[in-house]
Parts: structure tokens; sequence; C-alpha cells
């Protein structure tokens, strides 16, 4: 079956532009989760989705918010882009409802951002 | 989130076993332990998860302290694929809270 699909694969974009990435999760999952990484800080999460509603936050500014569509789809938008947001944004998919029966995820290949 | 503790680094030979430690003294009952992997370029990849008993899979086994505070995964035949950063998490499976927290990880080097 597909995997977890992210588009686009890469990006530029320049300070100040906003952004939105989309990611598909594997068929039957309905749990979405957004992650960010750098060199500098690794893997950090973002938010996780379920069922359209945001079941979880990480601590990042409001610019970067994110929505799921009632497929299962999520995108995530960063407005007001900064040099600082160049990074690898992967999206996760589960099966189960968020944090029940210790589910494993699903990640996508990412979607390479840099800010210029 | 309850943390944990990784070596930096770990070499293994090709085709031989290898052994990832990972310490989590400060586990709580409702934490499931997950192990991911990330080879270059890709985005970490599912390999095991378990709660209390050592699990098999196809990819690896997991081996899990009696007292929870430490886990080890375990390659049984390394192979050169087998090169990448390993990550132990702690997951809290009751739902409160269940976001992966990934630490630096253990980067393995497998020597042909």
């Amino acid at each position: 079956k597909a995997g977890v699909t992210q588009t686009p694969r890469y990006l530029i974009k320049t300070r100040g532009q906003q952004v939105t990435l989309s990611c598909s999760p594997i068929s039957g999952h309905r749990s979405v989760s957004w992650y960010q990484q750098t060199p500098g800080q690794g893997l950090q999460f973002l938010f996780e989705y379920f069922s359209e509603t945001q079941r979880n936050k990480g601590n990042f500014p409001g610019r970067f918010s994110g929505r799921q569509f009632s497929n299962s789809r999520s995108e995530m938008n960063v407005s007001t882009l900064e040099l600082g947001d160049s990074a690898l944004y992967l999206c996760a998919s589960s099966l189960g409802q968020v944090g029940r029966n210790g589910y494993g995820y699903t990640f996508g290949s990412g979607t390479r951002l840099t800010v210029v | 989130d309850a943390k944990t503790t990784q070596p930096n680094s770990m070499e293994s030979n090709e085709e031989e076993p290898v052994h990832l430690p990972c310490n989590h003294s400060t586990i709580s009952g409702t934490d499931y332990i997950h192990w991911y992997r990330q080879l270059p370029s890709q985005g970490p990849e599912y390999v095991i998860h378990g709660l209390t008993s050592n699990v098999n899979n196809r990819m690896a086994s997991l081996a899990i302290a009696e007292d929870r505070k430490s886990s080890t995964l375990i390659l049984h035949r390394a192979t050169l694929r087998d090169a990448a950063v390993y990550y132990c998490i702690l997951r809290d499976h009751t739902g409160a809270n269940s976001k992966l927290t990934f630490g630096k990880g253990i980067t393995l080097s497998v020597r042909p």
C-alpha cells in the first residue's frame, strides 16, 4: 500500500512569505503528526491531529498552524517565514487513536524548506 | 516527558549481532518503549515497540529489563543498510500526551 506522501519535496521561499505543506497519510490512518528536523535541534514535535481536531501541540510560535480534512489529509502552514524556519518538515501517520495502544507511526520522506 | 539516554555512536561488523542500549530510569507505568531509525535523507522508520515483555518482529528484537528502566534493541545480523541513527523513545499510551520526543539517538556504523 502507498506510504505517507508529502508534497512538495523541496521548496525555496523568501523571508516574510508564507508556505503550505501537504501530507497524505496511509489509507485508513486517522492520526497525523508533524515534526520539524534541523541539524541543531533535531526532531521536534509540532502538532498532531485526529479526526480533524488538533489533539496535541508542541512549543512552536503561532506562525505554525495546521489542519486536517475529513479524508485525514493534513496541511501545515507557516506564515511570515524566518531564516530559522529552514528545515526538513516531516509528517507521520498512525492507525490508532492518539496515544492509544502504543501504535507506531509511519513517516513520510519530508519537505525540505529553505528560507532565503 | 520521561527521558531516555543513549550512547552517541556505536560500530558493528556486517553480519554480526548488534545490541543498542537505552536507559529510561524515569519511565512511568503507562509509557511504551518505541524504537525508530532514520536512514540518511529519509524520514524516521518505525522499528519496534513494547511495554513490558520482550518483542520480536522481522526487523529486530526488543529486550526490556524487568524493572523497565532500560531496554536493548537487537539487530540479529547487521547489514550495511542498517547504518542509521536509532532513536529510543518513550510514549505515553493513555492519550494524555502521545507525541514522540526524539533525543539525539545512536549513530550506528556498520563495517563491511
